[in-house]
C-alpha cells in the first residue's frame, strides 16, 4: 500500500477548541490533500500542498488552516471548532510521473459539540 | 457550484447483472476522469480512470464510457457481484494548466442484491 496514515481516527472535540489531524506518509510524494466528506456533498478539497512549506486552498477552506514543515507530514487544524466541521476527513497522496490519481487514509471522524 | 455531479444517491441491482452508474460534470476543461470505490471506514480506493482522448477503458469487469459532447461518463460493472455493494465517487480533473486537483461527485450508493 502507499503507507499513508490519519491520526487520529477517531475524536470529539468541543465547539471553540482547536483542533490538528495529522496526515502522514512514508513515500516522499510531493502532493498531499486534505479533503471531508459530507453527506450530499461527496468529497470537498479543503487545503493542497505541492511541497514543502507549499500550500493553496481549496473549495472549503474557511475556518482551515494547514502546515507542511516536512515532507512526510501535512497537518491540518481547526482554529476554532464549530457544528459545522463535525464530518470526515480524508488525507490523499498523488504520485508523480503520470497521473493515476490519488491514494486516500482511512479518514478521520471528527465529532464536534 | 456542483461541477461534477451524480444524480442518483443510491442504486440496487440483482447479482450477475449489469451495474450503470452515472456522473455529469459541467467544467469543459476537464480532460481526466477517475471512478473511486468505497467502503465504510475506509478510504476511497482508485477504481479505473479515462482520459479525455478515449471513449472508452476497460478493467476487466469494469468499464468506463466517456461521451464528451455530453459531458458524461458512466461506469459499466458486470456482472455485479456482491463485494461491488459500496459508494462509488466519479471525480475530474484539468491536466492542461498543471491542475493538481480533483473535482469529485456527490457519490452513488450501490447495493448488490444477491
Amino acid at each position: 500500500d502507499a503507507g499513508i496514515t490519519q491520526s487520529p481516527r477517531h475524536k470529539v472535540t468541543e465547539t471553540g477548541t482547536p483542533v490538528t489531524l495529522r496526515c502522514h506518509q512514508t513515500e516522499n510524494h510531493r502532493y498531499m490533500y486534505w479533503y471531508r466528506q459530507d453527506p450530499g456533498h461527496g468529497l470537498r478539497l479543503i487545503h493542497y500542498s505541492y511541497g514543502v512549506k507549499d500550500t493553496d486552498k481549496g473549495e472549503v477552506s474557511d475556518g482551515y488552516s494547514v502546515s507542511r514543515s516536512k515532507t512526510e507530514d501535512f497537518l491540518l487544524t481547526l482554529e476554532s471548532a464549530t457544528s459545522s466541521q463535525t464530518s470526515v476527513y480524508f488525507c490523499a497522496i498523488r504520485k508523480e510521473g503520470g497521473f493515476y490519481g490519488y491514494t486516500f487514509g482511512s479518514g478521520t471522524r471528527l465529532t464536534v459539540v | 457550484d456542483q461541477q461534477v455531479k451524480q444524480n442518483s444517491p443510491s442504486l440496487s441491482v440483482q447479482e450477475g447483472r449489469i451495474s450503470i452508474l452515472n456522473c455529469d460534470y459541467t467544467n469543459s476543461m476537464f480532460d481526466y476522469f477517475l471512478w473511486y470505490k468505497k467502503y465504510p471506514a475506509e478510504g476511497p480506493t482508485f477504481l479505473i480512470s479515462i482520459s479525455s482522448i478515449k471513449d472508452k477503458n476497460e478493467d476487466g469487469r469494469f468499464t468506463v464510457f466517456l461521451n464528451k459532447s455530453a459531458k458524461h461518463l458512466s461506469l459499466h460493472i458486470v456482472p455485479s457481484q456482491p463485494g461491488d455493494s459500496a459508494v462509488y465517487f466519479c471525480a475530474a480533473s484539468d491536466l492542461n494548466f498543471g491542475n493538481e486537483k480533483l473535482t469529485f461527485g456527490t457519490g452513488t450508493r450501490l447495493t448488490i442484491i444477491p
